[in-house]
């Protein structure tokens, strides 16, 4: 079975501390996605790689940062967290898609908090 | 913009009836549709998926209809279970062009009612 891992379930920084979110897959996937979840808004793209050391914005990638040093790891960085970040934080991975795109699979989430 | 959404936010369904959620998308350039679940304190999981060249795909308990002419996209949940509730994405994949780049509808919810 495909594994997804978040480093955190629960999270909680104050406004402006830098704050590190991470994701591992085991299936060696090249793709890997940051979203957030917010109610009503379903889920968002953040940012997204395709391969070590690349990385492209997503829709809402103001005030996300994000570092791909290695194939199964992807890491989203919050450089100074607002409250506005609040939100639950899902990472996902897939196949690199030839004709098209394939099913991605999901962590479990870090719920964030930033008071 | 183009969005992927939903007609029906929350879905009563007695157990044992089929239930039917629903989704319109936008992008006519979108060719892979997928349906997630999403049980509380969870991550999205996947159930079902079609491309644009199927119409219907069925799996265990779960059928995807989809129609291009009007862009709308359902899914139907047989004989309702109550690990049946929770809320239900549809996403399209954006094409080739777009990064095969997903994008979700805001959600579905189903309560299931013993």
């Amino acid at each position: 079975d495909v594994k997804v891992t978040q480093s955190s379930r629960y999270l909680v920084k104050r406004t402006g501390e830098k704050v590190f979110l991470e994701c591992v897959q085991d299936m060696d996937h090249e793709n890997m996605f940051w979203y957030r979840q917010d109610p009503g808004l379903g889920l968002r793209l953040i940012y997204f790689s395709y391969d070590v050391k690349m990385k492209e914005k997503g829709d809402i990638p103001e005030g996300y940062s994000v570092s791909r040093e290695k194939k199964e790891r992807f890491s989203l960085i919050l450089e100074s967290a607002s409250t506005n970040q609040t939100s639950m934080y899902l990472c996902a991975s897939s196949k690199a898609g030839g004709g098209g795109g394939y099913e991605q699979y999901f962590g479990p989430g870090t719920r964030l908090t930033v008071t | 913009g183009e969005s992927v959404g939903l007609h029906l936010p929350t879905l009563s369904v007695q157990e044992g009836d089929n239930s039917i959620i629903n989704c319109a998308y936008s992008n006519s350039a979108s060719d892979y549709f997928i349906w997630y679940k999403q049980e509380s304190g969870k991550g999205p999981q996947f159930i079902i998926d079609i491309r644009s060249n199927m119409d219907k795909r069925q799996g265990q308990r779960v059928t995807v209809l989809l129609n291009k002419t009007v862009k709308h996209l359902s899914l139907q949940i047989a004989a309702t279970q109550p690990g049946d509730s929770a809320v239900y994405f549809c996403a399209e994949n954006r094409g080739k062009a777009a990064g095969n780049k997903l994008t979700f509808g805001g959600g579905t919810r189903v309560l299931v009612k013993p």
